[in-house]
């Protein structure tokens, strides 16, 4: 069954530093999110993106973040100067395109970033 | 505001014992889909079921069942004949339907979850 997958699933960085979380969404599908987890608390909206460009963002989406659909399979984060309090697993996801319905997202395994 | 409610922090119970999850949300569209989430001690986040706000039939799905009630702004969770595997944070989440898409493929709004313990 195709799936969502997430590389890498653990990130450890220095504060300040970029980091690139990457995701391949499952092949058909047109809609992509980011969503991220701090430890113990709920699953939070990033963005979406749609037809190479973002859709909607959160307020957490500030200008340290960027989201980029290199080439048709990856879909990737970065965050430019990473804080501690961007701790947090960050999940990916995509929806395939729906015809008057809600589709389901489809949630890939997660990258566990660490900011040190 | 959309909101989700999970007002039950954790729950621990005893294998084979029947355990509700509660989800009260708030919206102010008349188009929206409720979803439960399953985070196992894994991580990943495993999609249980989708329901529109227009179907308020209760669904049961093996010792999975869900009670929609738009009445009361619910949607709960039961699981029958509780196993240790059943252990995990449940989510219960909401379309936002304000979103780019007219409300058919915006962000979901998640509840703060309920961890679930089940011991053998």
């Amino acid at each position: 069954e195709p799936e969502v997958t997430q590389t890498p699933s653990h990130q450890v960085t220095q504060m300040g530093q970029e980091v690139i979380l990457r995701c391949v969404p499952i092949s058909n599908h047109l809609y992509f999110y980011w969503y991220r987890q701090i430890l113990g608390q709920k699953v939070e909206f990033l963005v979406s993106f749609y037809n190479n460009e973002i859709s909607e963002k959160s307020e957490i989406f500030d200008d340290q973040f960027s989201v980029e659909r290199p080439d048709g399979s990856n879909f990737t984060l970065k965050i430019r100067s990473t804080k501690l309090e961007d701790s947090a697993m960050y999940f990916c996801a995509s929806s395939p395109k729906g015809q008057g319905i809600y589709n389901e997202q489809f949630f890939g395994p997660g990258t566990r970033l660490t900011v040190l | 505001a959309q909101k989700v409610t999970q007002a039950q922090t954790e729950i621990s119970v005893v294998e084979k014992e029947d355990v509700t999850l509660d989800c009260v949300y708030e919206t102010r569209d008349t188009t929206y889909y409720l979803f439960w989430y399953k985070q196992p001690p894994s991580g990943e986040l495993v999609f249980l079921i989708r329901r529109n706000s227009f179907d308020e039939q209760n669904e049961i799905s093996g010792r999975y069942s869900w009670n929609f009630q738009k009445s009361t702004s619910s949607f709960n969770f039961t699981i029958t004949a509780s196993q240790v595997v059943d252990s995990a944070v449940y989510f219960c989440a909401l379309s936002d339907p304000h979103s780019n898409y007219g409300g058919s493929q915006g962000n979901l709004i998640f509840g703060k979850g309920t961890k679930l313990s089940v011991k053998p």
